[in-house]
């Protein structure tokens, strides 16, 4: 079966750090870039984050660009998010979703789904 | 940056009626080399990720209902239940992959009238 599996969310101070990770099964991970996106409470959808392959090729959107990276470790079929300086603006369910890898070097539309991990940035 | 606008905020369709949602972007998302437009459509049930129902703005992904269609170019386009089913109940979000930022629009919250 195709999964993403997220883990690594909780509660942090504003100002703190936290991982996120995402782990594929049941299909070729070196196949597909990867993205997280994020969904605060009761909110719409937002881009957060894409990898290429390599990892050689990676764009953030502006809301979070110098605080968070994104990165990859193919041996470990795993997708990660680093996020620094935590702001309240954060809180959010953080989804990874897959690339459908319709084209390399260039997005395409998000075909596999985890099923998200909570991130709540509070004192 | 590309802005994704979605009409109408929500929806209320008798069971077998047709829904119409539009999305509009700021520019063009039309690729001139393939002409093929980079939109695609989520649709999104309650305490569930998104699912992706449609891709290069027409193109149904695997095991989508047939009832579900997209429609449009450039910086207009449509998704169109053709007739709502009760499992059909959801947000639905329009998403440009032309350019970086990516952006989806607002949602659309499709109910049971």
């Amino acid at each position: 079966e195709v999964q993403l599996v997220e883990s690594g969310g909780g509660l942090v101070q504003p100002g703190g750090s936290l991982r996120l990770s995402c782990a594929a099964s049941g299909f070729t991970f070196t196949s597909y870039e990867m993205n997280w996106v994020r969904q605060a409470p009761g909110k719409g959808l937002e881009w957060v984050s894409y990898i290429s392959i390599s990892g050689g090729t990676i764009y953030y959107a502006d809301s979070v660009k110098g605080r968070f990276t994104i990165s990859r470790d193919n041996a470990k079929n795993s997708l990660y998010l680093q996020m620094n300086s935590l702001k309240a603006e954060d809180t959010a369910v953080y989804y990874c979703a897959r690339d459908q890898g319709l084209r390399y070097f260039e997005p395409d539309a998000f075909d596999i789904w985890g099923q998200g991990t909570m991130v709540t940035v509070s004192s | 940056d590309i802005v994704m606008t979605q009409s109408p905020d929500s929806l209320a369709v008798s069971l077998g009626e047709r829904a119409t949602i539009n999305c509009k972007s700021s520019q063009s998302v039309l690729y001139s080399s393939s002409n093929k437009n980079s939109l695609a459509w989520y649709q999104q049930k309650p305490g569930q990720p998104p699912k992706l129902l449609i891709y290069w703005a027409s193109t149904r992904d695997s095991g989508v209902p047939d009832r579900f269609s997209g429609s449009g170019s450039g910086t207009d386009f449509t998704l169109t239940i053709s007739s709502l089913q009760a499992e059909d109940v959801a947000v639905y979000y329009c998403q440009q992959y032309y350019s970086t930022p990516l952006a989806f629009g607002p949602g659309t919250k499709v109910t049971i009238k």
